[in-house]
């Protein structure tokens, strides 16, 4: 079955960069794309990007422009999204999710990894 | 990118139907047929119950159903059962190739 499996809690102080990872098993991990989500305490979901595993191609919300990179290594079926200049309303649980492979069709979230929650605090 | 807009809650009781909108603009659910539904359980991660307007996922129960007019995306509940009561979210494709979500809806089954 599809899984996505996340990395542990993170605490991280104002103007650090944290580093989430996404495993994937059950499924052709260069057939499809990753995406990323987050949800602030008590508020709604937030995209924040996409990367394909099938091309590297990359598309990033607005909001995270030049502080979020997305990659993937394909060898281990792992996704990662990295997050610079933290601010404290940056605390948030961190999604994964599995999408289409290409920028066009990437609307769909078809399964979700557990979340990964960071705290920044200084 | 503004937030698709639905309502902060609504209720029903065991066995009626309840509907859930969202609505966009044309650069989002209107012109898309990516929308998708979430449903939310506290502590949990989301998961999907309705893509590309009115398609279930495998398992998903054919009591939820989607359905799309102009600008507003709906979902429709029927038979509601108390472990229905969660959060749901919509969410869409947008002509920018990103995805925005509702501001989400709480759903009390009373």
């Amino acid at each position: 079955q599809v899984q996505l499996v996340q990395s542990e809690t993170e605490v991280k102080k104002p103007g650090a960069s944290v580093k989430v990872s996404c495993r994937a098993s059950g499924y052709r991990f260069s057939s499809y794309g990753i995406t990323w989500v987050r949800q602030a305490p008590g508020q709604g979901l937030e995209w924040m990007g996409w990367i394909s595993a099938y091309n590297a191609e990359t598309n990033y919300a607005q909001n995270f422009q030049g502080r979020v990179t997305l990659t993937t290594d394909t060898s281990t079926s792992t996704a990662y999204m990295q997050l610079t200049s933290l601010k404290s309303d940056d605390t948030a649980v961190y999604y994964c999710t599995r999408s289409h492979p290409f920028i066009e069709a990437a609307g769909t979230l078809d399964f979700w990894g557990q979340g990964t929650l960071v705290t920044v605090s200084s | 990118q503004s937030a698709l807009t639905q309502p902060a809650s609504v209720s029903g009781s065991p066995g009626q139907s309840i509907t859930i909108s969202c609505t966009g603009t044309g650069s989002d659910v209107g012109g898309d047929k990516y929308v998708s539904w979430y449903q939310e359980f506290p502590g949990k991660a989301p998961k999907l119950i309705i893509f590309e307007v009115a398609d279930r996922p495998s398992g998903i129960s054919n009591r939820f159903s989607g359905s799309k007019s102009a600008n507003t995306a709906s979902l429709t509940i029927s038979g509601l059962q108390a472990e229905d009561e969660a959060v749901y979210y919509c969410s869409s494709f947008t002509t920018k190739k990103t995805v925005v979500f509702g501001g989400g809806t709480k759903l009390t089954v009373l």
